[in-house]
Order: C-alpha cells, then sequence, then structure tokens
C-alpha cells in the first residue's frame, strides 16, 4: 500500500492551525470496522512518537491540539495551533498490510 | 517505563553481517508484536520486518528478504535482526519498535568499505 503525503513542507505561524493530507492507494478499513492509519511526529534528532491511532484516537500524553480524520484512503492531521515544540516531520503510516509510511511533512516555524 | 534499547550497530563493509539487539523493559514482552524500521540518513522511515509474539509469524520488506532474519527472545525480553549481505543502502538508523507505539532510541549501522 503506497501512502502519499502533502504537503512536502509547511511553515506555521505559532498560534495558527496546520492541516497534513495522507492518501492511501487502498481502503484502511479492517474488517473490525476499524481503520489502520496512524500519525507519528519525529521531532529534530529523536525518534518517531505516535500520536494518533487507528484515524482520530490520541495517543497518551498527546495533546488535544492534535486531531486526526478522515476513511478509506483519505486521512487529515490537524493542528489547531501550532506552537514551537511541534516542530518536526510529520508521517501517517498503515498496518493494514505490511507497513508502509507516507514521504513526511516537515512542518517549521515562521 | 516502557524501554527499548537498541545496541550491535557500527561500520562494516559490504557483504558483510551485523547483528542488533533490542532490549525491552517496563512492558510484559511476550505479548507484544515487535518491529524493526530503519531511517537512512537525511530521509523517511521504512519498515524492515516483524514479528509475532511468540516467533512464529515473520514478515520483512522485499529488499531484506533472504538477508535479514528477525528473532525474539521471550526469556530475555529481547528483540534481534541478523542482518547478512549488507549492501551500502542499508545504511540506516535502525529501531526497535513495540507495536505502533512506542520506539527505541535507534542505533547506526554504516555500510562502507
Amino acid at each position: 500500500i503506497v501512502m502519499t503525503q502533502t504537503p512536502l513542507s509547511l511553515s506555521v505561524t505559532p498560534g495558527q492551525p496546520a492541516s497534513i493530507s495522507c492518501k492511501s492507494s487502498q481502503s484502511l478499513l479492517r474488517s473490525d470496522g476499524k481503520t489502520s492509519l496512524s500519525w507519528y511526529l519525529q521531532k529534530p534528532g529523536q525518534p518517531p512518537q505516535l500520536l494518533i491511532y487507528e484515524v482520530s484516537n490520541r495517543f497518551s500524553g498527546v495533546s488535544d491540539r492534535f486531531s486526526g480524520s478522515g476513511s478509506g484512503t483519505d486521512f487529515t492531521l490537524k493542528i489547531s495551533r501550532v506552537e514551537a515544540e511541534d516542530v518536526g516531520v510529520y508521517y501517517c503510516m498503515q498496518d493494514l498490510q505490511l507497513p508502509t509510511f507516507g514521504g513526511g511533512t516537515k512542518v517549521d516555524i515562521k | 517505563e516502557v524501554q527499548l534499547v537498541e545496541s550491535g550497530g557500527g561500520l562494516v563493509q559490504p557483504g558483510g553481517s551485523l547483528r542488533l539487539s533490542c532490549a525491552a523493559s517496563g512492558f510484559t514482552f511476550t505479548i507484544n508484536w515487535m518491529s524493526w524500521v530503519r531511517q537512512a540518513p537525511g530521509k523517511g522511515l521504512e519498515w524492515v520486518a516483524n514479528i509475532n509474539p511468540d516467533g512464529s509469524e515473520k514478515y520483512y520488506v522485499d529488499s531484506v528478504k533472504g538477508r535479514f532474519t528477525i528473532s525474539r527472545d521471550n526469556a530475555k525480553n529481547s528483540l534481534y535482526l541478523q542482518m547478512n549481505s549488507l549492501r551500502a543502502e542499508d545504511t540506516a538508523v535502525y529501531y526497535c519498535v513495540r507495536g505502533i507505539d512506542q520506539w527505541g532510541q535507534g542505533t547506526l549501522v554504516t555500510v562502507s568499505p
């Protein structure tokens, strides 16, 4: 399954919202009704950290400024008010089949 | 606290071998799928292999099939990646991952003459 993210990069003013799109080459809907799409943030010099799983569930400790939405093959990660600590590269990932990642979206602060 | 600590990376010549290890603690290792994910310098993430809790199921990305072997020792709470016939394109930081939610700090593998 091919994962395609847009945009490649995003420069955001602190306090403003940001949105990242992720499209999969086939539906990520599982037989149990859940969807195998996650979002990660990789801050500079760190391993990736899980933000969102199953499209819209925030992982433990993740700020409610982050939200995920979508279904089937089209998904979106939104940051309601970008802060300096949100800088890094965001990746979507599917694990319906052997896991694959999107190419990444680099977010920085204006 | 969940901890995943990778070791075993280093510099190796093309065609050589390395064995990566991941020591897990702070959770019940024996019930979790585990994976290796790699990241080439300045590039994105690539899932390499995963293994089910009892080690009976193993899956690999096509580019490493026949060269890499994932394994685990549940008695030692450890995950391994045996890498043979290494190529320059295997150069990357290799991360140990629990399920989809916890990542180690990674270990750097450099394949170069």
